[in-house]
């Protein structure tokens, strides 16, 4: 059984480019969420996923954030006209509910905005 | 609003000896979830220890443990025979039952000396 992974490890943009970073949760498991982490924090929520359903969506998450899972499976999240101040880490978990409430962390995309 | 309140930014201890994380957090829910989540240095957070609210007996995971106190709203982790792997920033975390906004501490950065 394979752990969450997130694609790419790392990446480096210029202010107001577009980027997509994946998330692949554990399979068979119907919940996905995304956390920003900036450095020396604790991960700040910013959405997650019931199946293919997006059911919440943090204040964090401004209109240049767009998350989607379109088959219940793998999660992109999509940040338009970056800024520096995305500059962070970007974290996606998954869960099986009502089985377990345990979240499940993968390595995380660290992007930096230049 | 769930906050979680982390109290020490950095602690040490001694190979072998023990040390206790605190961790403190605001709530009206009755149900819910606490965790102990540790993220060793550009490693993936991992899951150290979960407690649910309903249970009044503590949460033991091998040399992990958990004082809960649930009127107090408190919720310290206890290592004892510390290792040199223990060595990382630990995140005390608080979610509703049936999970979909799961609130972080800051984290505490834990050193382990030789």
């Amino acid at each position: 059984d394979t752990g969450v992974s997130q694609d790419p490890r790392h990446k480096i943009t210029k202010r107001g480019q577009n980027v997509t970073f994946r998330c692949d949760p554990i399979s068979e498991h119907n919940r996905l969420y995304w956390y920003r982490q900036t450095l020396g924090q604790g991960p700040e929520f910013l959405t997650y996923f019931q199946n293919e359903a997006q059911l919440e969506k943090s204040r964090l998450l401004s209109d240049r954030f767009s998350a989607e899972r379109p088959k219940g499976s793998f999660s992109t999240l999509e940040i338009q006209r970056t800024e520096q101040g995305d500059s962070a880490m970007y974290l996606c978990a998954s869960s099986l509910v009502p089985s377990t409430d345990t979240q499940y962390f993968g390595p995380g995309t660290r992007l930096t905005v230049l | 609003a769930q906050t979680v309140t982390q109290s020490q930014p950095e602690m040490s201890v001694q190979e072998a000896e023990t040390v206790t994380l605190s961790c403190t957090y605001d709530t009206s829910e009755s149900d819910y979830y606490l965790f102990w989540y540790k993220q060793p240095p550009s490693r993936q957070m991992i899951l150290v220890i979960r407690q649910e609210a309903y249970k009044q007996q503590n949460a033991t995971e091998n040399r992990f443990s958990v004082n809960f106190q649930k009127a107090a709203k408190s919720f310290s982790l206890k290592i004892s025979d510390s290792q040199l792997g223990d060595a990382a920033m630990y995140f005390c975390a608080y979610d509703r039952r049936n999970n979909n906004d799961m609130r972080f501490g800051a984290g505490t950065r834990l050193t382990v000396k030789p």
